[in-house]
């Protein structure tokens, strides 16, 4: 099965803190995204990389950043985090080369006070 | 552009009943059409999909339909038990969106009443 992980299920931070959130896949994808979970808004697409220290922004960037070193591991930056970037974050993976199919790990809620 | 409208958002629905949530596109280009279950506390997993070549696709208890013409596609659950209880996302897939990307639905918050 494939198996994506997130560093953490619960995180609070405070307003202008620099915040890491890590994924890691172990299934060789080539595609990994970073969506946010919002209530009536679905998932945004944020960040999304087809292949190592390639990125491409999604629908909503602004604030964030992402860095992908290592072809199993995608991280999203928080450079100066704000209350308004409180949020349910979703990293996902897909193979590529064809294979459309998204698997999600289990997200990180995030709560800047 | 990118959009993908889903409806309703919530749902409830006697246990055993059927249930219905649609989605509609606005790319004709969009050709890969996935359904996602997101369980309380857990990512979203996917159920079924399909691509724009086929007409309806169906697993167990759960079905998939698309219409091109309209752009629209929709998931069908029978015998509906109470582990169906989640929240639904649709998406849809377009090769002008580069690098498989999916743009995702509001989401449907189905109950299934015992």
């Amino acid at each position: 099965d494939v198996k994506v992980t997130q560093s953490s299920r619960y995180l609070v931070k405070r307003t202008g803190e620099k915040v890491f959130l890590e994924c890691v896949q172990d299934m060789d994808h080539e595609n990994m995204f970073w969506y946010r979970q919002d209530p009536g808004l679905g998932l945004r697409l944020i960040y999304f990389s087809y292949d190592v220290k390639m990125k491409e922004k999604g629908d909503i960037p602004e604030g964030y950043s992402v860095s992908r070193e290592k072809k199993e591991r995608f991280s999203l930056i928080l450079e100066s985090a704000s209350t308004n970037q409180t949020s349910m974050y979703l990293c996902a993976s897909s193979p590529g080369t064809g294979r459309h199919e998204q698997y999600f790990g289990p997200g990180t809620r995030l709560t800047v006070t | 552009g990118e959009n993908v409208e889903q409806h309703p958002s919530t749902l409830s629905v006697q246990e055993g009943d059927s249930a219905v949530i649609k989605c509609t596109y606005s790319d004709s280009a969009s050709n890969y059409f996935p359904w996602y279950k997101q369980e309380l506390g857990k990512g979203p997993q996917l159920i079924i999909d399909i691509r724009s070549n086929v007409g309806e696709k169906k697993d167990q208890r759960i079905a998939v339909t698309l219409n091109k013409t309209a752009k629209h596609f929709s998931l069908h659950i029978t015998e509906t038990q109470p582990e169906d209880s989640a929240v639904y996302f649709c998406a849809a897939s377009s090769p002008s969106w580069g690098a498989q990307k999916l743009v995702f639905g509001q989401g449907t918050r189905l109950t299934i009443n015992p």
